[in-house]
């Protein structure tokens, strides 16, 4: 069946660094991978989208990249600030399917 | 403009009795989804609507739940008989069409229904 693994343990990085989460998947060829950040109490908002045949993409602080071989997103965060702690969640989907998420991992960035 | 908006925000009832989960999603969006989130879980998936199609219920854990959306926009998730399991966020999301990698497809979420079953 298929299975998104994402660290289970909090990441936690001083201010000004770049934070790095990792998404990994198996029995599964996505076509396209989304991230989304979700604040305690909320529901998640979306971030970014990459497609299967994109290598990489960025918007502002953020970029995401896809490996299709190494069927794994990195997800970075440059020059990090407190208010990027969150949780932050990859989901996969293929063709007009249903997006499958990941349990997310939380990111907290000290001062 | 007005996001997706959810009722109530929390909810506690007693192992037994029915519930019903309230969803407006962004005008405008045709495909509305509910997922469940336990805590330290992931996003469970439970259905999904898109326009006038039937509804994907693959998703749905029990024939205690089921959902509807009427007139195209409003959705009610109704849980019958509720277990203590049933305990979890309930959120719900919308998008323009259905999640795919169209840009303009990510989906929208509530800030979800807190369920406690007592």
């Amino acid at each position: 069946s298929q299975k998104i693994e994402q660290n289970s343990e909090a990441l936690n990085i001083q201010e000004g660094k770049t934070a790095t989460l990792t998404c990994n998947y198996t029995n599964y060829s996505p076509a396209y991978l989304q991230w989304y950040r979700q604040d305690p109490g909320r529901g998640p908002v979306f971030l970014l989208l990459i497609r299967e045949n994109e290598k990489e993409k960025r918007k502002e602080r953020l970029k995401v990249t896809f490996d299709t071989t190494l069927k794994q997103s990195l997800f970075h965060i440059t020059a990090s600030q407190p208010a990027d702690s969150a949780t932050y969640l990859c989901a996969l989907g293929s063709g007009y399917s249903t997006l499958t998420f990941g349990k997310g991992t939380m990111l907290l960035v000290s001062p | 403009g007005a996001g997706v908006s959810q009722s109530p925000s929390n909810k506690v009832t007693e192992k037994g009795k029915d519930v019903e989960l309230r969803c407006d999603p962004i005008s405008g969006h045709t495909a509305l989804y509910w997922y469940r989130q336990s805590l330290g879980q992931g996003l469970e998936f439970l259905i999904y609507f898109q326009g006038n199609s039937a509804p994907d219920k693959s998703g749905l854990p029990s024939d205690r739940f089921s959902a509807e959306r009427t007139g195209g926009s409003v959705s009610t998730l109704t849980i019958q008989r509720t277990q203590q399991e049933d305990s979890a966020v309930y959120l719900c999301a919308s998008s323009l069409g259905l999640a795919g990698a169209k840009p303009g497809n990510e989906q929208y979420f509530g800030p979800g229904t807190r369920l406690t079953v007592t």
